[in-house]
């Protein structure tokens, strides 16, 4: 089946840094991947579109100069977390989908645990 | 907006137990409904899907029945066991948005031997 990776897993670093996630789909091409954000004991929150080729769409109410997306390749995808600040600790998780414009399957990363102390 | 709202858990139960999450939807158009399942240390795997109403997806023995009139998408399976343990996510998705999914907020289901 389809998968799809992130790395890190999980990253700690200090407020004021920018850190990179990148997703990866292994055994597929992805023109499109989308970016979540999951807090404790909530929903997965859309925060953008990616598409190859092109910039993202975010969603509103999320900063696009604080979370850029580049989506270089059919393959990755890399969401940088810039000045990170500990209320941007989350769960990110991203998920890819196959070429099809309106394709239901979805592949989801295991996610990306990110601290800011 | 759209939304989703799923029952709270968490949800304990023992094997071979009826298993019956409850899931409700707020939407601006007709939507697609899923269920997703998340096992630990996993990335959300789809379970099961339904496009129109009174669909019913089925997969590795859960279901849910796409109900319009009370806008619900419950999943349901018969008999538990301890390899489902996992959270599970309804979803849904509106025709005119590409690609865009529309969250609950997740049960985590425990199965004990």
């Amino acid at each position: 089946g389809a998968v799809v990776s992130q790395h890190p897993s999980w990253v700690i670093c200090k407020s004021g840094t920018s850190v990179k996630i990148e997703c990866r789909s292994l055994d597929f091409q992805a023109t499109t991947m989308f970016w979540y954000r999951q807090f404790p004991k909530q929903s997965l929150m859309l925060m953008a579109t990616s598409n190859e080729g092109s910039k993202a769409t975010y969603e509103q109410g999320v900063e696009k100069d604080k979370f850029l997306i580049n989506h270089a390749s059919l393959t990755l995808s890399t969401l940088t977390v810039t000045s990170a600040h500990p209320e941007d600790s989350s769960f990110y998780i991203c998920s890819a989908s196959p070429p099809g414009r309106y394709t239901d399957t979805q592949y989801f990363g295991p996610g990306t645990r990110l601290t800011v102390l | 907006g759209d939304s989703v709202t799923q029952m709270e858990g968490p949800v304990t139960l023992s094997e071979e137990a009826f298993l019956t999450i409850n899931c409700t939807y707020t939407a601006t158009g007709y939507p697609s409904l899923f269920w997703y399942v998340q096992y630990p240390g996993e990335g959300l795997q789809l379970l099961l899907k339904a496009t129109k109403a009174d669909d019913k997806g089925s997969n590795k023995g859960f279901e849910a029945t796409y109900r319009k009139e009370t806008t619900s998408f419950h999943l349901e399976k018969g008999s538990v066991q301890v390899s489902d343990s996992a959270v599970y996510f309804c979803a849904l998705k509106v025709g005119t948005s590409y690609g865009k999914l529309t969250f609950g907020q997740g049960t985590i289901l425990t199965v004990h031997p």
